[in-house]
């Protein structure tokens, strides 16, 4: 088990080109969210998928954003039409099913440092 | 989930223990207290989390006041590789969804001196 991974690690664009990241993450935890964080800021909660259904999703996810788990297992997030506020880091986290949120443990990928110039 | 306040930054000597605080007045009774810290250019990892009782794990201990109002994360012996961001976060025991997303502030920047 090496825990949460995503790829890339880094990704400098040009405003208005389409990006796409995945996660990767720990085996049979069924439980993936997405994360953003700025400088300086705590992660912001994207979305949320327990297997393949995307449960949750929050208003910072604009219509640009478009992200899928299709077997439930990996995932991607995609932005379309980029923009320089979408700079930021992308984390992505797991954790398994069973027990009550209260008690959930979320392991953190390395997340995606996207530039948009 | 509840609101936290927590200082902007600490600082702290490698070898000394070192006493986070995170104030929640407005907690329910349902409310779990999590830590998680966030070492430079990683993401988020978990601490240590707990109800009513102090807690103890390899990491960290918990300790929480008697009207749970506030908590301590304490490192007992504080080494150079626990300059991070501290995240004290609320979850919310109380019944509804199974899953919940982590509501982050800013946290604490913890620094430790040689």
């Amino acid at each position: 088990d090496t825990g949460v991974s995503q790829d890339p690690r880094h990704k400098i664009t040009k405003r208005g080109q389409n990006v796409t990241f995945r996660c990767d993450p720990i085996s049979e935890h069924n439980r993936l969210y997405w994360y953003r964080q700025t400088l300086g800021q705590g992660p912001e909660f994207l979305t949320y998928f327990q297997n393949e259904a995307q449960l949750e999703k929050s208003r910072l996810l604009s219509d640009r954003f478009s992200a899928e788990r299709p077997k439930g297992s990996f995932s991607t997030l995609e932005i379309q039409r980029t923009e320089q506020g979408d700079s930021a880091m992308y984390l992505c986290a797991s954790s398994s099913l069973s027990g009550p949120k209260s008690q959930e443990t979320q392991y953190f990928g390395p997340g995606t440092r996207l530039l948009v110039l | 989930d509840a609101k936290t306040t927590q200082p902007n930054s600490m600082e702290s000597n490698e070898e000394e223990p070192v006493h986070l605080p995170c104030n929640h007045s407005t907690i329910s009774g349902t409310d779990y207290i999590h830590w998680y810290r966030q070492l430079p250019s990683q993401g988020p990892e978990y601490v240590i989390h707990g109800l009513t009782s102090n807690v103890n794990n390899r990491m960290a201990s918990l300790a929480i006041a008697e009207d749970r109002k506030s908590s301590t994360l304490i490192l007992h012996r504080a080494t150079l590789r626990d300059a991070a961001v501290y995240y004290c976060i609320l979850r919310d025991g109380a019944g509804g969804t199974s899953y919940g997303k982590l509501t982050f502030g800013q946290g604490t920047i913890l620094t430790v001196h040689p």
